[in-house]
């Protein structure tokens, strides 16, 4: 069975810092990796997918990899601000009909 | 604009008295999820629906059922809501023709149970 793990669970960084990440995964036979962003008491926003044969993804400050044969995805967010306060999941589609496998996340803070 | 739509956003009901939440999407999307979330947990998959077939997790409890009367609309029933179905739930879809296509989130229904 896939397990995902993402740790830290939590982390708090100074504005301006580069955030990293990290996203673990068992199984490497996925269709693809996908980031999200989840603000309090809202559902999931997707940041970034990762299709299993790329190795990285970029959209704006974010920029995200993945080694499939390591079981591991990183998630770099340049130049933080305080707005970038959410908690990050990572799933990793599992099947061909569609079924993802969620990590519990990390909360991030950063502070002004 | 909103593309997959939950309702209501906040939902208060009591102790093993029935609720149903809604989903709706515009995406058009051939597959349609229900997830619990609890506090600080990864999402937990309850249901899914590709096109008309229904599957339900092993571990989804009997008191959860779906119903999707046609490819726009996911409903999420409770028959006997307790304490510890109180929660977060997540509708969500995709389309699955093809590894790059991203799953779709609703902002959710934040469920609470007196």
């Amino acid at each position: 069975k896939q397990e995902v793990t993402q740790i830290p669970a939590a982390l708090s960084v100074p504005e301006g810092e580069n955030l990293v990440l990290n996203c673990s995964f068992t199984d490497s036979a996925i269709y693809n990796l996908q980031w999200f962003r989840q603000d309090p008491g809202k559902g999931l926003t997707s940041l970034l997918l990762i299709q299993s044969s790329q190795r990285e993804q970029t959209s704006g400050r974010l920029n995200a990899s993945l080694d499939k044969s390591s079981g591991r995805s990183t998630l770099y967010i340049a130049a933080s601000q305080p707005g970038d306060s959410a908690t990050y999941l990572c799933a990793v589609r599992t099947d061909s009909w569609g079924k993802f496998q969620f990590g519990a996340g990390t909360q991030v803070v950063v502070t002004p | 604009d909103a593309m997959v739509i939950q309702n209501p956003r906040y939902q208060v009901t009591q102790f093993g008295k029935p609720v149903t939440l809604s989903c709706s999407q515009t995406l058009n999307h051939n597959v349609m999820y229900w997830y619990q979330q609890k506090s600080s947990q990864a999402p937990k998959l309850l249901f899914h629906y590709y096109d008309k077939d229904f599957n339900n997790e092993a571990d989804t409890p009997d008191n959860f059922q779906s119903r999707r009367p046609n490819t726009s609309f996911c409903f999420l029933d409770i028959r006997s809501p307790g304490l510890g179905d109180a929660a977060m739930y997540l509708c969500a879809t995709v389309e699955t023709g093809g590894s790059n296509q991203p799953q779709h989130f609703g902002d959710g229904t934040r469920l609470s149970i007196l």
